[in-house]
């Protein structure tokens, strides 16, 4: 079972348009993380948000933890192609003696110059 | 350099012959993990580590061994691969598995892909 829904799973948009990126589940996380991946290379973590409505924001990017921890989204704000590639949202839950992550399906981004 | 290498990147083989993917990491990480990646199915863990000599199995566990004996060090052992393991790979480290500053920040190898005919 896939704990964790991410929508779109594909993305094609034009160079200065905005996006969104869902991130949603029935679970609670303690913590949530976004990666991306580009061809070749395995995720580079992005952020992590704890707190319930707890909002980041990383340059044009913004991250939100939703207020019962059980969603997130990424905002990019007047995209560049430097932004393609594979977006990873990631759940941090407690598994006994040590948390584990549970990874989303993953939303690929392709910004058109 | 900070990293984790994973070897080798790319690997062909046949059903039943045993494999390892070796992962080492240069950071003095505790905690060490192997996923695979597949698509639609997104990363899934297969086993992961605390410390040395301690292990434990993730979510898609069985066909895989691992071992961890010194902790730089966490080889990903296929001792009867099958085709349905053809995947990527990924290794992984950080210092802990708290959300602690800092400390949950994974770092990922490059990848292994493998291919199992």
């Amino acid at each position: 079972t896939q704990l964790l829904e991410q929508s779109p799973q594909f993305l094609s948009i034009q160079e200065g348009e905005n996006l969104t990126v869902y991130c949603n589940s029935s679970s609670v996380f303690s913590s949530l993380q976004w990666y991306r991946q580009e061809p070749g290379e395995g995720p580079v973590l992005l952020v992590t948000v704890v707190t319930g409505g707890e909002v980041k924001k990383l340059k044009r990017l913004t991250f939100q933890f939703g207020d019962a921890r059980k969603d997130s989204s990424l905002h990019i704000t007047a995209a560049q192609p430097g932004d393609t590639g594979l977006y990873l949202c990631a759940g941090e839950r407690y598994g006994g003696a040590t948390n584990k992550l549970i990874f989303g399906t993953g939303t690929l981004l392709a910004v058109q110059p | 350099e900070a990293q984790v290498t994973q070897n080798p990147r790319y690997l062909i083989t046949v059903t039943g012959k045993k494999l390892t993917v070796t992962c080492s990491q240069n950071m003095n990480h505790e905690y060490m993990s192997w996923y695979r990646q597949d698509p639609g199915l997104g990363l899934r863990q297969i086993y992961y580590s605390m410390n040395v000599e301690v292990t434990d199995k993730g979510d898609v566990p069985e066909g895989y061994k691992v071992s961890r004996k010194e902790k730089r060090n966490f080889p990903l052992i296929l001792e009867s691969p099958s085709p349905n393991q053809t995947s990527l790979y990924f290794c992984a480290s950080s210092l802990g598995t708290l959300p602690e500053l800092g400390k949950e920040t994974q770092y990922f190898g490059p990848g292994t892909r493998l291919l199992v005919l």
